[in-house]
């Protein structure tokens, strides 16, 4: 079955360490996105790929870093810039272009800093 | 001013009701999603528009492209169908999020 994977569920950081979040989707997608969900906010955009080898900055990139160096994968790494890491994390999938397609999701990672 | 504004913010229904969440957009797009998140966090995709109406089991999604406008529509609304409705746009090369529309139903 076709879906995009995200790994860890749950991951807890000390203070002043870089964390990689896994976003993995075998949907033949071009695009991924990774967003951060606060408690009663809405998903804001840290990076987007259209293509592999690009990838763009969103809305909250600071402190943040992605690469996309195959089609199937888009890891994000929070790094110890970021001021407030602790948030719910979460990748997406879709076609690009004109016809985009259906949004596909992974189950999300929750970050906590201790 | 946010580019795609949802209401209500919250809303609350009797087992059965008739449920209308809208969405107003002001930019551009290609695509119009709805999308549910349960308490756990998952995102699934409900619908994708482009124009026209969709219908999938008690579910109506509807576009108008002209007035930059969607509804949700769930008819005969159930406890499971409590979540956070989410409306999103895709914009050019990027997902545009509404914030969300928090829905309980009760029994």
């Amino acid at each position: 079955d076709g879906g995009i994977t995200q790994s860890p569920k749950y991951l807890f950081r000390k203070e002043g360490q870089n964390v990689t979040l896994s976003c993995e989707q075998n949907l033949n997608h071009d695009a991924m996105y990774w967003y951060r969900q606060d408690p009663g906010q809405g998903l804001r955009l840290i990076y987007y790929s259209q293509i592999v080898n690009d990838f763009q900055k969103g809305d909250i990139a600071e402190g943040y870093s992605v690469s996309r160096e195959k089609k199937e994968s888009f890891p994000l790494t929070v790094t110890s810039a970021q001021k407030n890491p602790t948030a719910f994390y979460l990748c997406a999938s879709s076609g690009t272009g004109l016809n985009p397609g259906e949004l596909f999701f992974g189950e999300g990672s929750r970050l906590t800093v201790l | 001013k946010n580019e795609v504004e949802q209401s209500p913010q919250n809303l609350t229904a009797q087992e059965g009701e008739f449920i209308t969440i809208n969405c107003s957009y002001s930019v551009g797009i290609s695509a119009l999603h709805w999308l549910q998140q349960h308490p756990g966090g998952g995102i699934v995709s409900l619908f994708m528009l482009s124009s026209g109406k969709k219908k999938h089991g008690r579910l109506i999604a509807t576009i108008n492209i002209q007035e930059k406008h969607s509804s949700l529509h769930i008819t005969a609304s159930h406890p499971r169908d409590s979540a956070v409705y989410i409306c999103a746009v895709h914009n050019t090369d990027k997902l545009i999020f509404g914030t969300g529309t928090r829905l309980q139903v009760f029994p």
